[in-house]
C-alpha cells in the first residue's frame, strides 16, 4: 500500500484559496487518490476522489500531474467553517477489499 | 439520509474486561470497516469486512476481534482490555458499487480502559 506525506498543519485565512499537497511517490497502477475531511468528534467525511489530471465537485478541486506521484486538493475561498484535518489517502478500489492508510492528515486553521 | 450508528459515544470499562463495541449501517453496504484514532497517528484500520461472516485483518488486528453475522451489523471486540486499547474507534461502511467506493462513518465511540 502506497504511504501518503502531507503537511502536519496550515493556517489561512477566510475567503483564500487553499492548497494542500500530497506525496504519494509509491502510488500503484490501480491505485486511486482520496481525500476526507474530519472536524472535532466527528467521523471523516468523503471530499473527492480522481485517478489522474483534474477532478472538480461542489467543495473542491483535485489537482494529479500525470507521473501521478502528487496530488493537491484545492479548497477555493475556505470560511472558518473548513477549520478540519484532511486526509490524504491511496490505495487501490477494488471492491472486496478497499484497505485504507489515512495517515497523520493536514490540519487546516482558517482564521477571521 | 446515509447513517453509520455506533452504540455508545463514550465508554469507560476496566482492564480484563471483555469490550463488545456495536456498528450499524442502514445503507445495505457490503463493507465494514473498523478503526482506532490517536493523536498524530491518523485512522488506522483494525479489521473490515467484505461480506456477512467474511473478515479481514487491518494494520493492527493484535488484541481485537470481529463478528459479521449479519449485513448491517459489525462487532468490535476486545476479548481483554487493557489500558493501551484506549482510543476513539471508528466504524464505516461502503458499497462495492458505484464509482467511489467511499467511505460513511459513524460519530465514533471514545474507550477509555482504566
Amino acid at each position: 500500500l502506497a504511504k501518503t506525506t502531507q503537511p502536519i498543519s496550515m493556517d489561512s485565512y477566510e475567503g483564500q484559496e487553499v492548497n494542500i499537497t500530497c506525496s504519494h511517490n509509491n502510488i500503484a497502477t490501480n491505485d486511486y487518490i482520496t481525500w476526507y475531511q474530519q472536524f472535532p468528534s466527528q467521523g471523516p467525511r468523503f471530499i473527492i476522489q480522481g485517478y489522474k489530471t483534474k477532478v472538480t465537485n461542489e467543495v473542491a478541486s483535485l489537482f494529479i500531474p500525470a507521473d501521478r506521484k502528487s496530488s493537491t486538493l484545492s479548497l477555493p475561498r475556505v470560511s472558518l467553517s473548513d477549520t478540519a484535518v484532511y486526509y490524504c489517502l491511496v490505495g487501490d478500489a477494488w471492491a472486496g477489499g478497499f484497505k485504507t492508510i489515512f495517515g497523520a492528515g493536514t490540519r487546516l486553521f482558517v482564521k477571521a | 439520509d446515509v447513517k453509520v450508528t455506533q452504540s455508545s459515544r463514550y465508554l469507560v470499562k476496566r482492564t480484563g474486561e471483555k469490550v463488545f463495541l456495536e456498528c450499524v449501517q442502514d445503507m445495505d453496504h457490503e463493507n465494514m470497516f473498523w478503526y482506532r484514532q490517536d493523536p498524530g497517528l491518523g485512522l488506522r484500520l483494525i479489521y473490515f469486512s467484505y461480506d456477512v461472516k467474511m473478515k479481514e485483518k487491518g494494520d493492527i488486528p493484535e488484541g481485537y476481534s470481529v463478528s459479521r453475522e449479519k449485513k448491517e451489523r459489525f462487532s468490535l471486540i476486545l476479548e481483554s482490555a487493557s489500558t493501551n486499547q484506549t482510543s476513539m474507534y471508528l466504524c464505516a461502511s461502503s458499497s462495492t458499487s458505484g464509482s467511489y467506493n467511499e467511505q460513511f462513518f459513524g460519530p465514533g465511540t471514545r474507550l477509555t480502559v482504566l
